[in-house]
């Protein structure tokens, strides 16, 4: 079982609001994503990290941010919330050396209402 | 055109039967080939990683066709809890040297009795 967790898994919050979505992993993997996913659809990167002080946007724009301080914490955190930000996000990470093969959190499932 | 595309299905079948799902990608710089398995509502799981001779686990058979530039999953004795969306993703080459996983939308398969 991969060791990368996600909370909150669900959230219901009003428009403009400020959330973080939390993700941890104990596998000491250097490399860490943010997918977005909706119903029936692609994973779209949104964010990634190499590692400690590391982020870049993924292919996907969005408006959340991510910081990256400490190897196993990777949180995405939007200012404030809008109904377009509902989705799915999923968390994962990797072994260096190992580019396809993600370990993914459960994910938080946002609806902003 | 996507860089990486996949029939949605849904592929129903009855237990017991096999199935088998593409996935074609249009680079042809595309160099791994993995197939990922998620179920209704939950995180991606890597199913399979798919190498250039073909490989086999169990009841599933995944293969590569460079030249028409698919791959594909075969699953035998199909079993009830196959049912899921099967996800192919694609590590992609790009000049400059640094790569990219792009994932496809995935095909739902739904087995029954």
């Amino acid at each position: 079982e991969a060791d990368i967790y996600q909370t909150p898994r669900y959230l219901v919050i009003g428009t403009g609001k400020k959330i973080t979505l939390e993700c941890s992993q104990t596998m000491g993997h250097d490399k860490m994503y943010w997918y977005q996913q909706d119903p029936g659809m692609e994973l779209h990167l949104i964010h990634y990290s190499y590692g400690v002080n590391s982020t870049e946007k993924g292919d996907l724009s969005s408006e959340s941010t991510v910081s990256r301080i400490r190897t196993e914490h990777f949180p995405l955190t939007l200012e404030s919330a809008r109904p377009s930000h509902t989705s799915q996000y999923l968390c994962a990470s990797r072994r260096q050396g190992y580019d396809g093969e993600l370990f993914f959190g459960e994910g938080s499932r946002l609806t902003v209402l | 055109r996507k860089e990486v595309e996949q029939d949605p299905g849904p592929f129903n079948v009855p237990e017991g039967a096999t199935v088998a799902f593409n996935c074609t990608y249009s680079n042809s710089a595309s160099q791994s080939f993995f197939w990922y398995r998620q179920d209704c509502r939950k995180e991606p799981k890597l199913l399979m990683s798919v190498y250039s001779s073909g490989n086999e686990d169990g009841r599933f058979t995944a293969q590569l066709n460079r030249a028409s530039q698919y791959i594909s999953l075969l699953i035998r004795d199909s079993k009830l809890s196959d049912s899921a969306t099967y996800l192919c993703a694609v590590i992609v080459l790009f000049s400059g040297g640094y790569n990219k996983l792009i994932f496809g939308a995935g095909t739902r398969l739904a087995v029954h009795p």
